[in-house]
């Protein structure tokens, strides 16, 4: 049973556009969310996080918004690099039940953004 | 300062088999963290560390899955014997407290036969 959910195998963008990737959850005990980038042969590596007490966090091109009452969240990047062309894991933690360090995965989003 | 670091980077092995994965942690984290990756599957948390306990296993699959810390620095992750379903990408992690950024290895592909 997959409590997080990331529906599009795959996304391609152009360079300069913006890249949207998607995520859902089914549990309701998720109070903090966080995007994982991952290139070939590499571990994942952490990107954004947010809590579920905000609706969105921005760092520099990669913003995260969150719609608790729809469980669902999203990755904007603007503008896509060429760079950016990665697997991207939505990922989620139960903070408040005292299972921060427990992240629960989606099945990962490869992104390719092409020039 | 060094990465997350796995050993072997591809392991092959008969159905039957043992194989004992390495983790060596960034130095300095008392956390540490052990998912794996089967093919066109979400990463599943299986273990957690602080130091040389073993604080939530809930998610190791069975027990031909060992893992152990001893000295609460390197961790193993022994599979015996191996089956089919092992197959996919053993991941270790690690954070300096429990909660902060899991900084990830690059895992370890292993194939049974």
């Amino acid at each position: 049973d997959q409590q997080v959910k990331q529906n599009s195998p795959s996304l391609s963008v152009q360079e300069g556009r913006i890249s949207i990737l998607n995520c859902d959850y089914t549990n309701s005990m998720f109070d903090y969310f966080l995007w994982y980038k991952k290139y070939p042969a590499e571990g994942p590596t952490f990107l954004i996080s947010i809590s579920s007490i905000k609706d969105k966090n921005e760092d520099g091109r990669f913003t995260v918004f969150l719609n608790k009452s729809a469980k669902h969240l999203s990755l904007h990047i603007v503008p896509s690099q060429p760079g950016d062309s990665a697997v991207y894991f939505c990922a989620a933690s139960d903070v408040s039940g005292g299972s921060n360090y427990k992240l629960t995965f989606g099945k990962g989003t490869l992104l390719t953004v092409n020039p | 300062e060094a990465g997350v670091t796995q050993f072997p980077s591809h392991s092959v092995i008969e159905k039957g088999q043992t194989v004992t994965l390495r983790c060596d942690p960034i130095s300095g984290h008392d956390n540490l963290y052990w998912y794996r990756r089967v093919m066109g599957k979400e990463i599943k948390f299986l273990l957690h560390f602080v130091k040389e306990s073993k604080q939530d296993e809930s998610g190791m699959p069975n027990n031909r899955f060992l893992a152990e810390r001893t000295g609460g620095t390197y961790s193993t992750l022994k599979v015996q014997p191996a089956e089919l379903e092992d197959s996919g990408v053993y991941f270790c992690a690690s954070s300096r407290e429990t909660g902060d950024e899991q900084f990830f290895g690059p895992g370890t592909r292993l194939t049974v036969l």
